[in-house]
């Protein structure tokens, strides 16, 4: 089955520790992106990637990191969390950039 | 400042009534997204409007886009209470770019 998939699905964390969100897609997608939710913010874009070789800054990345080793993989990093962080993340990929996005299930992430 | 708006931002409709929900952009764009989003879950997409004119139909619902006008809008004929979720329409413009979102609450 096509499919993105996050892990994990929700996460408690603190103020200051490190964590990772993974992203995986099985559809050969070149382009992929992270995505955070918020109410009355709609979806706003943190990083993303066109293919293997090029990453960039979206519109809200400070504070994450990403890296794009495979083309199948694309893990949102938080070096060092904060409360403001808390939101519901998005990973989505597409064919190449411009077309239709196929969105992960979301992560829920909360910082205390 | 590159934004997408969309009207309303809550709707609620009684089954079997007609409405529309407007996606206004403020730059150049040829393509368009409509996503749907059911509360807790993810989005998926619905429509993809590839250029001026273009219109989509699936079920009851409508897309339409105008590229001069920088609008996009999906229609609703005899809504039903399935429907109830919230949409974002997404122009592609330099980057990918989402409205705020219509919520959608559909009343038996």
């Amino acid at each position: 089955e096509a499919q993105v998939t996050q892990n994990p699905r929700y996460l408690i964390t603190v103020t200051g520790k490190k964590l990772t969100v993974t992203c995986s897609q099985n559809m050969n997608h070149e382009y992929m992106s992270w995505y955070r939710q918020d109410p009355g913010l709609g979806l706003r874009q943190i990083y993303y990637s066109m293919n293997v070789e090029v990453t960039d800054k979206g519109d809200v990345p400070e504070g994450y990191k990403v890296s794009r080793k495979e083309k199948r993989n694309f893990p949102l990093i938080l070096e060092s969390p904060s409360p403001n962080q808390t939101s519901l993340y998005f990973c989505a990929s597409s064919l190449d950039y411009g077309y239709e996005q196929y969105f992960g299930p979301g992560t829920r992430l909360t910082v205390t | 400042e590159l934004k997408v708006e969309q009207n309303p931002l809550f709707l609620s409709m009684q089954e079997g009534k007609n409405y529309t929900i407007y996606c206004n952009y403020s730059t150049t764009s040829d393509r368009l997204y409509w996503y749907r989003q059911d509360p807790g879950k993810s989005l998926e997409s619905l429509f993809v409007l590839l250029s001026n004119g273009a219109v989509k139909q699936e079920g009851r619902l409508m897309a339409s886009l105008d590229t001069k006008a920088r609008l996009s809008t999906l229609h609703i004929t005899a809504a039903v209470h399935d429907l109830s979720a919230t949409y974002f329409c997404a122009p592609l413009t330099y980057k990918y770019i989402f409205g705020t979102g219509t919520r959608l609450k559909v009343l038996a």
